[in-house]
């Protein structure tokens, strides 16, 4: 089956900074959601992005189907943006999600 | 923005205690989902259901585990006798199309 992969698998940066996210993915796919999870457990939808560039405040995301990775871009880092960032691509038939195994972010003040 | 919502957001049960939880899609949704998640782990699918009927489980979806959708907006995941190892975060999802919508959770701790 599909597999999903993340990186880096922990990240720390200071309140302010930029990083970048990847997602790679084994097989071609026709969608992928990045979420974050919150420290109270809830998923938050991010971006729904089978390609292209999305831009939603200080993230952004890429998907490059062809190449079978997607970027998540944080800027200007706040504490507030700590936890845990899962992409997720479906499979087909039933559309069931496989999950990357998710990147641990914290920023510190 | 409608959303899915799960009840209980926590419970705890003894061993081998039956549980049932519970989750409203989103009204004009027609695929229902599943999810499963261990303290640190990755979310791993449990099952999905279509048109009344389950459209595909995983291993981890042994007979312990039944859903239904008994009323046309429930949709309901039953343990009936819980173990240690199914202490988790479990997360239902819908979609009509496209990207699924995932509740908050039910955090469940089996004791």
């Amino acid at each position: 089956g599909i597999q999903v992969e993340q990186s880096p698998p922990d990240l720390i940066l200071q309140e302010g900074a930029n990083s970048t996210l990847r997602c790679n993915f084994s097989d071609s796919v026709n969608n992928l959601q990045w979420f974050h999870q919150n420290p109270w457990g809830q998923l938050i939808n991010l971006f729904y992005i089978p390609s292209g560039t999305k831009q939603n405040g200080r993230l952004s995301a890429t998907t490059v189907a062809t190449e079978r990775y997607s970027l998540l871009y944080i800027s200007s880092s706040q504490t507030t943006d700590s936890g845990v960032y899962f992409c997720a691509v479906p499979t087909s038939g039933t559309y069931k999600y496989i999950f990357g195994t998710g990147t641990r972010l914290k920023v510190l003040a | 923005e409608p959303e899915v919502t799960q009840t209980p957001s926590h419970q705890v049960t003894q061993m081998g205690q039956e549980v049932i939880l519970r989750c409203v899609p989103i009204s004009n949704h027609l695929y229902f989902y599943w999810y499963r998640q261990i303290l640190g782990q990755k979310v791993e699918f449990l099952v999905s259901f279509y048109n009344n009927e389950i459209s595909e489980k995983s291993e981890i979806f042994d007979d312990q585990f039944s859903v239904e959708r008994p009323d046309g907006s429930n949709f309901t995941l039953k343990i009936r006798s819980t173990k240690l190892e199914d202490s988790a975060m479990y997360f239902c999802a819908s979609r009509v199309s496209g990207s699924q919508y995932f509740g908050p959770g039910t955090r469940l701790l089996v004791l």
